[in-house]
């Protein structure tokens, strides 16, 4: 069974263009999240929804609008590609409170790449 | 902003070496979470330290919260191939949101036989 997966896997586009990246997660989760993670390899946080509402919106482009229909699913939406959008983004999601808040359960990954 | 630098960078070593990964900040957390992540997958949890000095170890890898919870290690002894990968920590900040977390710089660690 897939706790966190993510459509697609990769995805690639050119400048320009819009395209989104869908997730799910069936841990029963409340909490999920948008990270983008660079050729460095260094995971940065984008959103964070709970329970269908943003609780975290770092500074990102607001090319990017992420939609939660439900708790279970959290999509990310990306208008007007750019070059520096390639990257990896990764789903995640987490229980909400206590210690278990903090772990975070993340989804294999949309390897973008604009062109 | 809070920033957890993760050292080494890099570190290749043989089949069987020890090995320590640090992670160190000048900012307090509430936790410290390690994660391993593999080629083309997600980070994958290792292990949550909670309280300052709190030490667990797992199976091979042994997890170490500072006292001042500002920095973290992480060991491993008689490394194998299989421990292969990205180690991630990431920090809670104190008073914040709990699940914002702050990912450190990461390790990329490589096991040879």
């Amino acid at each position: 069974d897939t706790a966190v997966s993510q459509t697609p896997k990769y995805l690639v586009t050119q400048m320009g263009n819009d395209k989104s990246i869908k997730c799910e997660q069936n841990l029963g989760h409340d909490t999920m999240y948008w990270y983008k993670q660079d050729s460095k390899k260094f995971l940065k946080i984008m959103f964070s929804y709970n329970n269908k509402e943003l609780i975290i919106n770092e500074t990102v482009p607001n090319r990017f609008s992420p939609k939660s229909p439900d708790k279970a699913h959290l999509n990310l939406h990306i208008n007007s590609l750019e070059l520096g959008d390639s990257a990896v983004y990764f789903c995640a999601s987490s229980r909400v409170g206590g210690a278990s808040s903090y772990e975070q359960y993340f989804g294999p990954g949309t390897r973008l790449t604009v062109t | 902003t809070q920033l957890l630098e993760q050292s080494p960078q890099f570190l290749s070593i043989q089949e069987g070496e020890n090995l320590t990964v640090y992670c160190n900040s000048s900012s307090v957390f509430s936790s410290l979470q390690w994660y391993r992540q593999e080629p083309g997958e997600g980070p994958v949890l290792l292990v949550t330290v909670v309280t300052g000095g709190e030490v667990k170890k797992l199976k091979r890898l042994t997890f170490q919260f500072g006292d001042a919870r500002k920095d973290s290690s992480l060991h491993i002894t008689a490394a194998q191939p299989g421990d292969t990968g990205l180690y991630l920590c990431a920090g809670a900040p104190r008073g914040g949101t709990a699940s914002k977390l702050t990912f450190g710089t990461g390790t990329r660690l490589q096991v040879t036989l």
